[in-house]
């Protein structure tokens, strides 16, 4: 099946501490999005990328950072200079056209 | 700035009724609008894209308009159902540009 994985689902870190949140595709897309969503709000941008070993920041990337290294995985680490981490994180990608986004699950991260 | 406003009340209509969704931008030139749908605690699902020559676009029980002079889209959903209860994000995209944001969304809620 094609599609998006992210994991884990749920992750709890403690304040202070980076964390990196996995996101893969096998749908053979170029294009790679971050995305937060904190309670009751839309998709926040944080960072994409357009081809392997390229990305641009989006509206939020302060206290982010992400690595493009290999087309199918664009994974994200939440450092600690992000003041507020606790939210919703949903992974992205779309094909060159990019007439249409697909979504990964998602990870809820909880920093205590 | 770029800006993107959706519906700020929630919608609650009766199934059967149709529901009429707003997205207006500011600041963008987009050569594409797309319309999702996203269930809670799940990442958004595609619905419908429209391009900036077509005025109206429409897929089952959905339809679409894309007014480029008011800046404005209008998302409808006719005969709606308990089932089309969801939040409906819209998201402008330039040509050329993956950047992709979203608005807050509306949420939808029909009842029986």
């Amino acid at each position: 099946d094609g599609g998006i994985t992210q994991s884990p689902k749920y992750l709890f870190r403690k304040e202070g501490q980076n964390v990196t949140l996995s996101c893969e595709q096998n749908l053979n897309h170029d294009a790679m999005y971050w995305y937060r969503q904190d309670p009751g709000q839309g998709l926040r941008l944080i960072y994409y990328s357009q081809i392997v070993n390229d990305f641009q920041k989006g509206d939020i990337a302060e206290g982010y950072s992400v690595s493009r290294e290999k087309k199918e995985s664009f994974p994200l680490t939440v450092t600690s200079a992000q003041k507020n981490p606790t939210a919703f994180y949903l992974c992205a990608s779309t094909n060159r056209q990019g007439n249409e986004q697909f979504f990964g699950p998602g990870t809820r991260l909880t920093v205590l | 700035s770029q800006k993107i406003e959706q519906n700020s009340e929630a919608l609650n209509i009766q199934e059967g009724k149709t529901a009429t969704l707003t997205c207006n931008y500011t600041n963008y030139s987009p050569a594409y609008l797309q319309w999702y749908r996203q269930d809670p605690g799940r990442g958004p699902v595609f619905l419908l894209l429209i391009r900036e020559n077509e005025k109206e676009k429409r897929k089952e029980r959905l339809k679409v308009t894309f007014d480029t002079t008011l800046k404005q889209s209008l998302f409808h959903i006719t005969a709606s159902q308990p089932a089309d209860s969801a939040t409906y994000l819209c998201a402008p995209r330039e040509l050329n540009d993956y950047k992709l944001s979203f608005g807050a969304g509306t949420t939808v809620t029909v009842r029986a």
